[in-house]
């Protein structure tokens, strides 16, 4: 079961932009990337997916490197609205996998 | 379209009480799952219901179970309330049985305070 660590917190102001990397060095040949984001008293969103390479959507890109054993997912020009917890997720996308949330980076947008 | 509703919002209850919480998920969508997340803990996944047939399930006590119903509906009960079980109860739904590892759609949680 692959498991995965990341930054518990990171700063940065508002304009910049914002990389996340999460380890995972004992991902499986079946298992995808997932990253979510978090605000106080809600529920988790999707970001973003990914298995290899890179993945680019409206709001963040995904870099996966040839061996899989790290992702960064990259948020463009943060604002003070992305202040939030980000969770990267691995494993497979069929019901019987298992689910591990870590403890998510926390990440604060100054002004 | 609307999103995925659980009800209620807050809820207190007194320790060695019962209760249920409910989830309905995006319509369409078969699947529906369930987390717990507390400040010690984080989010812990419970079990994952698809097609009323549960299919997944976390580590936790029996005292939490859970149903589905034939319109994907979902209830999670919880039985002989600890003050531990103090948390935010948070569902999810996704299309075709597929689990917070692909596009999961979470809704606001239901947040239980036991007394």
């Amino acid at each position: 079961l692959a498991k995965t660590t990341q930054p518990i917190s990171m700063d940065s102001y508002e304009g910049q932009e914002v990389n996340i990397t999460c380890s995972h060095n004992n991902i499986a040949t079946n298992d995808y990337i997932t990253w979510y984001q978090q605000f106080p008293s809600q529920g988790p969103r999707f970001i973003i997916q990914g298995y290899k390479t890179k993945v680019t959507n409206e709001v963040a890109s995904l870099f996966i490197p040839a061996d899989r054993k790290s992702s960064t997912l990259s948020l463009p020009r943060v604002s003070l609205s992305d202040t939030a917890v980000y969770y990267c997720l691995v494993g497979g996308k069929t019901s019987y996998d298992k689910v591990i949330f870590g403890p998510g980076t926390s990440l604060s947008v100054i002004p | 379209k609307a999103g995925v509703t659980q009800t209620p919002r807050y809820l207190i209850k007194t320790r060695g009480q019962q209760v249920t919480l409910s989830c309905s998920p995006i319509s369409g969508h078969r699947s529906v799952s369930w987390y717990q997340q507390t400040p010690g803990q984080g989010l812990q996944f419970l079990f994952e219901y698809f097609s009323e047939t549960q299919r997944n399930k976390g580590n936790f006590p029996g005292r939490f179970s859970g149903r589905q119903f034939s319109n994907s509906r979902s209830e999670m009960n919880v039985s002989t309330l600890e003050l531990g079980d103090s948390a935010l109860y948070l569902c999810a739904s996704s299309l075709l049985g597929q689990g917070v590892n692909t596009e999961a759609f979470f809704g606001q949680g239901t947040r239980l305070t036991v007394v």
